[in-house]
């Protein structure tokens, strides 16, 4: 079936470090893919998210680009700051139609030190 | 800019009680999706609305769970009786019918004591 799978956390780092979130996905059609942020006790929030094979999708200084011949899309931010601590979830939906459910991978916790 | 509504925020119940959530998608959006998060894992769909039809709820439990968003705008989500196990985020998310402006709520915390 389709699902997505990231690495796992938690991930520690130091503030200005750069990050990376790997993410890679099963799916038998033609997926979107999306990157979500949860803050602390709080919904899902859509961080950015990538349409088709080779889009780039970016916000905030966060980018991931899908790669079909990998089944991938790995968040990356150049430098993170400690307000970026969160879990992020890598996500893909639209197999089969384009409002399909969300496939959310298992999240991977984010924390920031000054 | 535009939310999705739930409510309430918190809530505690006793095993074996009934308790209902609710939600209001974005005015406009036909789809709208009830997901249980579970403390440390990612979202899961449990019921999947177009209007105010059920197009996809495989993973609802239905001897105990229920929902309905009867005029095709406001939505509920029920469960009776609770179960220990049913403690979890209930996150609601509203799209336009091409999966558009895509927005979860805040979401309700539930405690099953």
């Amino acid at each position: 079936g389709n699902s997505v799978t990231q690495m796992e956390g938690p991930v520690t780092l130091s503030e200005e470090a750069f990050l990376t979130i790997n993410c890679t996905y099963t799916a038998t059609g033609y997926p979107s893919l999306f990157w979500y942020v949860q803050y602390p006790g709080e919904g899902l929030q859509l961080l950015l998210k990538a349409t088709k094979a080779d889009d780039k999708g970016s916000n905030k200084g966060f980018e991931a680009t899908y790669r079909k011949e990998t089944t991938s899309f790995h968040l990356e931010k150049g430098s993170v700051q400690v307000s970026d601590s969160a879990v992020y979830f890598c996500a893909l939906s639209g197999v089969k139609t384009s409002y399909d459910k969300v496939i959310f991978g298992p999240g991977t916790s984010l924390s920031v030190i000054p | 800019e535009a939310e999705v509504a739930q409510s309430p925020r918190y809530k505690i119940t006793e095993k074996s009680q009934a308790v209902a959530f609710w939600c209001d998608p974005i005015s406009g959006h036909a789809t709208l999706y009830w997901y249980r998060q579970i403390l440390g894992q990612g979202p899961e769909l449990l019921v999947q609305f177009q209007d105010e039809s059920v197009v996809d709820d495989s993973q609802l439990p239905k001897d105990r769970f229920s929902a309905e968003r009867l005029k095709g705008v406001d939505s509920t989500l029920k469960i009776q009786p609770a179960e220990l196990g049913d403690s979890a985020m209930y996150l609601c998310a509203s799209s336009t019918r091409d999966h558009y402006g895509y927005t979860f709520g805040s979401g309700t915390r539930l405690t099953v004591v």
